[in-house]
């Protein structure tokens, strides 16, 4: 069945670091394909998304580009901050037979250090 | 903005007791889902509903849960013999849209406990 994988977690920075955050998928199709982010004691708020192969979704400085021949969408950001650190999760979804349901990675966890 | 809320924020049950959370999705959005994400696991789909009835539903929706839209915004899903295996972080989420880039938002989540 349709899933995503991403690296393990937690993965831990210091500020100003480069940041990337490894998501693969299987899925019959083309999906959507989401990043969200939790921030402690908060609900999932959606960073990017991208809705094709090599768009490219830009949000906060974090990017991450839809690579069909990888089936990856993996997130990345140039320079960390403190106000980072949360847990992100990769997501995908059906554009066809679709009802919405999102298919979530196991989320990873970032932890920025002054 | 506007935001999904849900309520309670924390519940602590006993095992066997019906629980109902509750759900505000944003005004104008017609899908709503249930998600749960069990302590140190992924974030799981429950159901989708759309139109007053259910769209899909997972494995994990048993007889045991059911969804309800009883008035013009409030979202509700209700948990009749909750089980130890139940405890978890239960989110609500609503879009305006399926073509495939509409965004879902999340409530903040109800963190069940069943003892």
């Amino acid at each position: 069945g349709d899933s995503v994988t991403q690296m393990e977690g937690p993965v831990t920075l210091s500020e100003e670091a480069f940041l990337t955050i490894n998501c693969t998928y299987t899925a019959t199709g083309y999906p959507s394909l989401f990043w969200y982010v939790q921030y402690p004691g908060e609900g999932l708020q959606l960073l990017l998304k991208a809705t094709k192969a090599d768009d490219k979704g830009s949000n906060k400085g974090f990017e991450a580009t839809y690579r069909k021949e990888t089936t990856s969408f993996h997130l990345e950001k140039g320079s960390v901050q403190v106000s980072d650190s949360a847990v992100y999760f990769c997501a995908l979804r059906k554009k066809s037979g679709n009802t919405g349901k999102l298919i979530f990675g196991q989320g990873t966890t970032l932890q920025v250090k002054p | 903005e506007p935001e999904v809320t849900q309520t309670p924020s924390h519940q602590v049950t006993q095992m066997g007791q019906e629980v109902i959370l509750r759900c505000v999705p944003i005004s104008n959005h017609l899908y709503f889902y249930w998600y749960r994400q069990i302590l140190g696991q992924k974030v799981e789909f429950l159901v989708s509903f759309y139109n007053n009835e259910i769209s899909e539903k997972s494995e994990i929706f048993d007889d045991q849960f059911s969804v309800e839209r009883p008035d013009g915004s409030n979202f509700t899903l209700k948990i009749r013999s909750t089980k130890l295996e139940d405890s978890a972080m239960y989110f609500c989420a609503s879009s305006d849209g399926l073509a495939g880039g509409e965004t879902q938002y999340f409530g903040p989540g109800t963190r069940l406990l069943v003892l």
